[in-house]
């Protein structure tokens, strides 16, 4: 089952505008990921935030987290046409092994 | 390229049969996961292996799928009488053994098409 949802489901954007994509989840977590999807490949890792952390920034990337509200938020800034994929968050709750991923945002730049 | 490869890429089969998937993890990472996407949703936790034993499985892993990882370095998943419910793409990951990272390196993913 997924652990959350993310919102919106879907979001079309111009090249250079900022995306916001905002995920929640249903269980105390020990950390937060997002990864990214292009159209019909696997997952790749975008940036890890802690329980214990409410920012984190990699390059472009900009990710909070709330976990009195049990939510997350990924921006992008200045989105550029090869950002167009689809964008998950998982996390990973107690002794879990097993990453438990939303259902995704997908997002289309427009050139 | 993240690494770790799958083995097919795509795989038409008809129901009933049976198919396998291969997948091979980073070398040095001990831990290797199964998932599987279907269209429109995010990946859902088949299976989990830390070197060749198999640690948990979801409920989604029903008798028809098994999966191994003989000497702890690939790993096969195994569907036997293949339902046009399996369609789905299977993914695979691996991790290493650090417990200060729990970031997943995926493959492309096996596409699976039941007719």
């Amino acid at each position: 089952s997924q652990q959350g949802e993310e919102d919106p489901q879907a979001l079309s954007i111009q090249e250079g505008e900022n995306a916001t994509m905002n995920c929640s989840y249903k269980t105390s977590i020990n950390n937060l990921q997002w990864y990214r999807q292009n159209s019909g490949r696997g997952l790749v890792h975008l940036i890890l935030i802690r329980s214990n952390e409410r920012e984190k920034h990699s390059g472009r990337l900009r990710v909070t987290l709330d976990t009195s509200k049990k939510s997350s938020s990924l921006l992008i800034t200045a989105s550029r046409a090869a950002d167009t994929a689809s964008y998950f968050c998982a996390s990973r709750s107690g002794s879990a092994r097993q990453l438990t991923f939303g259902s995704g945002t997908q997002l289309t730049v427009l050139p | 390229d993240t690494g770790v490869s799958q083995n097919p890429r795509h795989k038409i089969t008809k129901r009933g049969q049976n198919v396998t998937f291969r997948c091979d993890p980073i070398s040095e990472h001990n831990r290797l996961y199964w998932y599987r996407q279907t269209l429109g949703q995010g990946p859902e936790f088949l299976t989990y292996f830390q070197n060749e034993a198999q640690l948990e499985k979801s409920r989604l892993l029903s008798d028809r799928f098994s999966a191994e990882r003989p000497k702890g370095s690939f790993s096969t998943l195994e569907i036997q009488r293949t339902e046009q419910g399996d369609s789905a793409m299977y993914l695979c990951a691996s991790r290493g053994g650090e417990e200060t990272t729990d970031t997943q390196y995926f493959g492309p993913g096996t596409r699976l098409t039941v007719l």
